[in-house]
């Protein structure tokens, strides 16, 4: 049972445009939501992150808007380059269970165009 | 300071035979984590072990085990491969498995059942 959805499944941008990904939960026990960036052959790397007590957080140019009662959240990209060309995952997790489990969106591969 | 660590980078196997694959966490982390990462199914948590013990595991068949040593080196066993058995295997480490570390990713091993 899929338990974060997200969407697009892809995403095309032209430089310095704005890339947005969504995402929506069902357990109302998440309470840590990060966005990992993966690049081709590599692991997936934390690029921000965001607990429900806050509805957005900002760092550079990336933005999580999120909305408890809707149970969504949001990915922001602005002024989208080419080198953020890559596969995002967002992703939720268990406040106060002891586990580092992370239940992972499928994925939105994004190209920025020059 | 080195990056979480896997071995080998890629692996081809047979139906049938069994594999393990190895994850060395940055030093000084303790939790470790492994996903399974296919096209079709994206990113899925298999399993956890904080301090060499198993504390959560993925819908995953008894096939797929794994450990923990006492220098947080973790290790996953395939048993019985099948052709659906053929993804990236990413393992995970976190300083201390609670929800404010973050986690950091290996490359993976890209594992090919024939």
């Amino acid at each position: 049972q899929q338990q974060v959805k997200q969407s697009p499944q892809s995403l095309i941008v032209q430089k310095g445009g704005i890339s947005i990904i969504n995402c929506a939960y069902e357990n109302t026990a998440f309470d840590y939501f990060p966005w990992y960036q993966q690049f081709p052959g590599k692991g997936p790397a934390l690029l921000i992150a965001i607990r429900p007590d806050v509805s957005e957080k900002k760092e550079g140019r990336f933005t999580i808007s999120f909305n408890k009662s809707a149970k969504q959240f949001s990915l922001h990209i602005m002024d989208s380059q080419p080198g953020d060309s890559a596969t995002y995952f967002c992703a939720a997790r268990k406040l106060g269970f002891n586990t580092d489990k992370l239940i992972f969106g499928t994925g939105t591969r994004l190209q920025v165009f020059p | 300071k080195a990056g979480v660590t896997q071995t080998p980078r890629y692996l081809i196997k047979t139906r049938g035979q069994q594999v393990t694959l190895s994850c060395s966490p940055i030093s000084g982390h303790r939790s470790v984590s492994w996903y399974q990462q296919t096209p079709g199914q994206g990113l899925q948590f298999l399993f956890e072990y904080f301090s060499e013990t198993q504390r959560n595991k993925g819908n995953f068949p008894g096939r797929f085990s794994g450990r923990q040593f006492s220098n947080s080196r973790s290790e996953m066993n395939v048993s019985t491969l099948e052709l659906g058995d053929s993804a990236l295997y990413l393992c995970a480490s976190s300083l201390r498995g609670v929800i404010t570390d973050t986690q950091y990713f290996g490359p993976g091993t890209r594992l090919t059942v024939l």
